[in-house]
C-alpha cells in the first residue's frame, strides 16, 4: 500500500505569512506525529495525534504553532507569522498504535523556507 | 531530560565493518531504534532494541546494554549505498511512543 505522503515537498514563503503542511498517513495507522528536523541536526518532536486527538503537544515551538487531525486520517500542522528561524524540514510519521514495539513510518517531509 | 550522543562523522571503505556508538541518558527507557536517512530523504526504521543483546538483520545489526545506557549499530559488508545519516532514537513510551533522536552520524563509505 502507499505510505506516509507530505504536501507540498517544499514551501517557500515570507516572514509574517501563515503556512499550512499536510501529512496523509498510512491508511489504519492510528497514531500520528510530526517532527522537525533543522539542518544537519537530529528530528525534534513536535506533537502527536491518537486518533484525532493530541494528547501529548509537549515539542511545539510556540504558540504560532498548531495541528489539527480529521477523521482519524489526514493532519494539517499550521505555522503562524512564520519566522525565519522556522525554515526546517517538517516530517511526518505514522504507525499502526502507540505501542513502543510499533514502528513509525516516516514521510517524505516538507522543507520550509522563510525568507 | 534525554539526550542521546553519537560521533558526527564516520568514513570506512567498501567491504568493511563500521560500527556507530550511542550513549542516552533517560527519564524513562522503552527501547532503542536505529533509522537511516540517505540526503533529502525520509528517514527509515532499521532495528529496535527493548532488551539487551544483539539483534542481527542482514547485514546490520544493533546492540543494547542497558546497564550501560549504551547501544551501537553495526553494518558488514559495506557498500557505497550505505553511504547515509544513521540515527539513534529513544522510544518516549509512556502515552505516546514519540521518539527522542540524537543528532545522527554521517556514514562515508569510499571505493
Amino acid at each position: 500500500g502507499a505510505g506516509v505522503s507530505q504536501s507540498p515537498s517544499n514551501k517557500v514563503t515570507e516572514k509574517g505569512k501563515d503556512v499550512e503542511l499536510r501529512c496523509d498517513p498510512i491508511s489504519g495507522h492510528t497514531a500520528l506525529y510530526w517532527y522537525r528536523q533543522s539542518l544537519g541536526q537530529g528530528l525534534e518532536f513536535l506533537i502527536y495525534f491518537q486518533g484525532n486527538s493530541a494528547p501529548d503537544k509537549s515539542g511545539l515551538p510556540s504558540d504560532r504553532f498548531s495541528a489539527e487531525r480529521t477523521g482519524g486520517s489526514v493532519s494539517t500542522l499550521t505555522i503562524q507569522r512564520t519566522q525565519q528561524e522556522d525554515s526546517a524540514v517538517y516530517l511526518c510519521a505514522s504507525s499502526l498504535s502507540a505501542g513502543v514495539g510499533d514502528e513509525q513510518f516516516f514521510g517524505p517531509g516538507t522543507r520550509l523556507t522563510v525568507l | 531530560g534525554q539526550s542521546l550522543e553519537q560521533p558526527s562523522e564516520v568514513t570506512a571503505v567498501e567491504g568493511a565493518i563500521v560500527q556507530i556508538n550511542c550513549t542516552y541518558q533517560t527519564s524513562g527507557f522503552y527501547g532503542l531504534s536505529w533509522y537511516q536517512q540517505h540526503d533529502g530523504g525520509a528517514p527509515t526504521f532499521l532495528s529496535y532494541n527493548a532488551l539487551d543483546g544483539l539483534e542481527e538483520t542482514g547485514r546490520f545489526s544493533s546492540f543494547l546494554s542497558r546497564s550501560d545506557s549504551y547501544g551501537y549499530l553495526l553494518l558488514q559488508e559495506l557498500q557505497m549505498k550505505d553511504s547515509a545519516s544513521y540515527f539513534c532514537a529513544v522510544r518516549g513510551g509512556g502515552a505516546t511512543n514519540k521518539l527522542i533522536f540524537g543528532t545522527g552520524t554521517l556514514l562515508a563509505v569510499q571505493p
